[in-house]
Formats: structure tokens, C-alpha cells, sequence
């Protein structure tokens, strides 16, 4: 089945932790971007990759960090400068402008 | 200042009827227009997107409305079912791998 993957679908971390959140998709899509959200909020862009080795800061990427070595991976990782981690985090894919998004990670801090 | 503002933020709306939502957006160069359903829980998915060069698209009981001089888009979701409760995001882009600018949500509720 071809689509996008995220792991794990609940990650709990403790304060001044570091997490690394995955997302592999194979759709063979050029373009993956990690996202956002809070209730009430809507989506907002953390990070964004529309090439290999290549990724730009999105509207929120402080307290984040990415990387893109594979086409098909773009892993999200929360640091502990992240002040308010606890979101509902979205992975997405596209080939030019159609997006399409894994089923999510919730992350909580305790 | 690249915004897209959505309305209502939440609608209820009686099974069989017609559910509207609005969005309105200020940069006239954005040339992508999706909206995306999503279920608590679950990932945003593409429901149907309209591009400036026609005013209307359907797909079933879904349609998109589009106002180039307005500069407003809306989804008219036609006899409403009570699957169709979810929260409903409309968005914009530049096009080609541009980035989307999300409105902010709207919870529809269908009652029975």
C-alpha cells in the first residue's frame, strides 16, 4: 500500500527531553513537510523538505530540528528548547502543490 | 502577509441540509485552493481543490465556489450526513511545491 507513515502514534516524554519523530512515505513524492497542530489553531509549518539534504524553516521551526538523507524519510526532532511541545504533530508529502498527510503523532510532555 | 480567514468556526446543521463554509484570502498571486476534511484523531485528507481558472468544481455532494474578484472561496457540502461531521480546513498556495497557508478550522456537527 503506497501512503505516508507516521511513528509512533502516542509519544509521552518527560521536560528537557529530546524526541525524535518519524515519517517515511512511499509515494515517491519530492516534497515532505511536518506540521503543527493545537486546537484552534489550524496547521502551522514547522520545517519543510523539497529535496534531499535540503529542508527550510517553516512559521514555527524554533525548538525543532529535521533532517532529509532519503527521499523517503524526513524524521521531526523536539528538543528540549521547545517550550510547549505537547501538539498533535502531522506529517506531509506532495508532488508540486497536492499535499498529503500521515495519520499523526500525538505527543504529550509530563 | 500571506493569511487565509476562515468562517464559521463552528456550524451545526440538520441531516439533509446544506453546510457553508467561507474562506478569504489577501495575496492574489496564491493559485491553489484545497480543502482538507479531518476526523479526531486522524490526519487532515484532500477532499477537492479548485484552481483561480474556473469558478465552481463538484465532486458528489461537495462543491467549491470560487470568487476570483472576492477574492473568497467556500465549500457547500449538499444534504449533509452525519459522517460528514468533522472539522473542515480550506488552504491556499502559490502553486508547484509552494507551501500551504491553512485557514483555521471549522467544526461542522450534523445532527440526525
Amino acid at each position: 500500500d503506497g501512503g505516508i507513515t507516521q511513528s509512533p502514534k502516542y509519544l509521552f516524554r518527560k521536560e528537557g527531553q529530546n524526541v525524535t519523530l518519524s515519517c517515511e512515505q512511499n509515494l515517491n513524492h519530492d516534497a515532505m513537510y511536518w506540521y503543527r497542530q493545537d486546537p484552534g489553531q489550524g496547521l502551522r509549518l514547522i520545517y519543510y523538505s523539497q529535496i534531499v539534504n535540503d529542508f527550510q524553516k517553516g512559521d514555527i521551526a524554533e525548538g525543532y530540528s529535521v533532517s532529509r538523507e532519503k527521499k523517503e524519510s524526513f524524521p521531526l526532532t523536539v528538543t528540549s528548547a521547545q517550550k510547549n511541545p505537547t501538539a498533535f504533530y502531522l506529517c506531509a508529502s506532495s508532488k508540486l502543490d497536492t499535499q498529503y498527510f500521515g495519520p499523526g503523532t500525538r505527543l504529550t510532555v509530563l | 502577509q500571506q493569511q487565509v480567514k476562515q468562517s464559521p468556526q463552528s456550524l451545526i446543521v440538520q441531516k439533509g441540509g446544506i453546510s457553508i463554509i467561507n474562506c478569504a484570502y489577501e495575496n492574489t498571486a496564491f493559485d491553489y485552493f484545497p480543502w482538507y476534511q479531518q476526523f479526531p484523531g486522524k490526519g487532515p485528507a484532500l477532499l477537492i481543490a479548485i484552481r483561480p481558472d474556473v469558478s465552481e468544481k463538484k465532486e458528489g455532494r461537495f462543491t467549491i465556489s470560487f470568487n476570483k474578484s472576492a477574492k473568497q472561496f467556500s465549500l457547500h457540502i449538499m444534504d449533509s450526513q452525519p459522517g460528514d461531521s468533522a472539522t473542515y480546513f480550506c488552504a491556499a498556495s502559490l502553486g508547484g511545491y509552494s507551501t500551504l497557508t491553512f485557514g483555521k478550522g471549522t467544526m461542522l456537527l450534523v445532527s440526525p
